[in-house]
């Protein structure tokens, strides 16, 4: 069975960092692609980053380039989002999703809350 | 806004039939393989449609999805209240690099 147990999630300020990650498990880790998306509270889902399984190829989101790095550690099968430079508008829940690359996820964790605020 | 538009929302009566549409262009839904999610509050996303118009085994044929051109479509027949929930499209974009979403659309059964 797929699951993707994300943590690091927290109360933050503006400005602070954060490192998000998520375990995985019931499948071959690098063989697949991996994604981050977001839901700000009471809004839709926001694509955030995309590492493919060799972590070769990296994309990320306009709101979030230069100030989020995804990276991968295949012998851990965990995925992180290291993120810096943190506003307000980056509160929300975090999902870490399963994927191929150049394509929408499948399995998707539970999610973990970053809230920014003073 | 979003790359990709859905209605933000449609309702039906229980038994019946509604679809949603997700609109975009030919950089994303034209190019690239269209998913359908279900969200409900406090669930991980579910997928109930990949590559256009494929079921993940587990999701009932009572869900379907289509796409023509630019746009996609998510059909949902026999209408139960435990489908009430928050539907969205993704693809991927070409031009842009990026996974796009639609703004989702909430399902009411009346």
């Amino acid at each position: 069975e797929v699951q993707l147990v994300e943590s690091g999630g927290g109360l933050v300020k503006p400005g602070g960092s954060l490192r998000l990650s998520c375990a995985a498990s019931g499948f071959t880790f690098s063989s697949y692609s991996m994604n981050w998306v977001r839901q700000a509270p009471g809004k839709g889902l926001e694509w955030v980053s995309l590492i493919s399984g060799t972590g070769t190829y990296i994309y990320y989101a306009d709101s979030v380039k230069g100030r989020f790095t995804i990276s991968r550690n295949n012998a851990k099968n965990t995925l992180y989002l290291q993120m810096n430079s943190l506003r307000a508008e980056d509160t929300a829940m975090y999902y870490c999703a399963r994927g191929t690359l150049y394509k929408s996820p499948d399995y998707w964790g539970q999610g973990t809350l970053v809230t920014v605020s003073s | 806004q979003s790359v990709l538009t859905q209605p933000p929302s449609v309702s039906a009566a229980p038994g019946q039939k509604v679809t949603i549409s997700c609109s975009g262009s030919n950089s994303n839904i034209e190019s690239n393989f269209v998913s359908w999610y279900q969200l409900v509050p406090g669930t991980a996303p579910k997928l109930l449609i990949y590559d256009n118009d494929k079921r993940p085994s587990g999701i009932p044929d009572r869900f379907s999805g289509s796409k023509s051109a630019t746009s996609a479509t998510l059909g949902i027949t026999g209408l139960q209240t435990g489908d009430e929930a928050d539907y969205y499209c993704g693809t991927w974009d070409t031009s842009l690099r990026a996974g796009v979403f639609g703004g989702g659309t909430k399902l009411t059964v009346l």
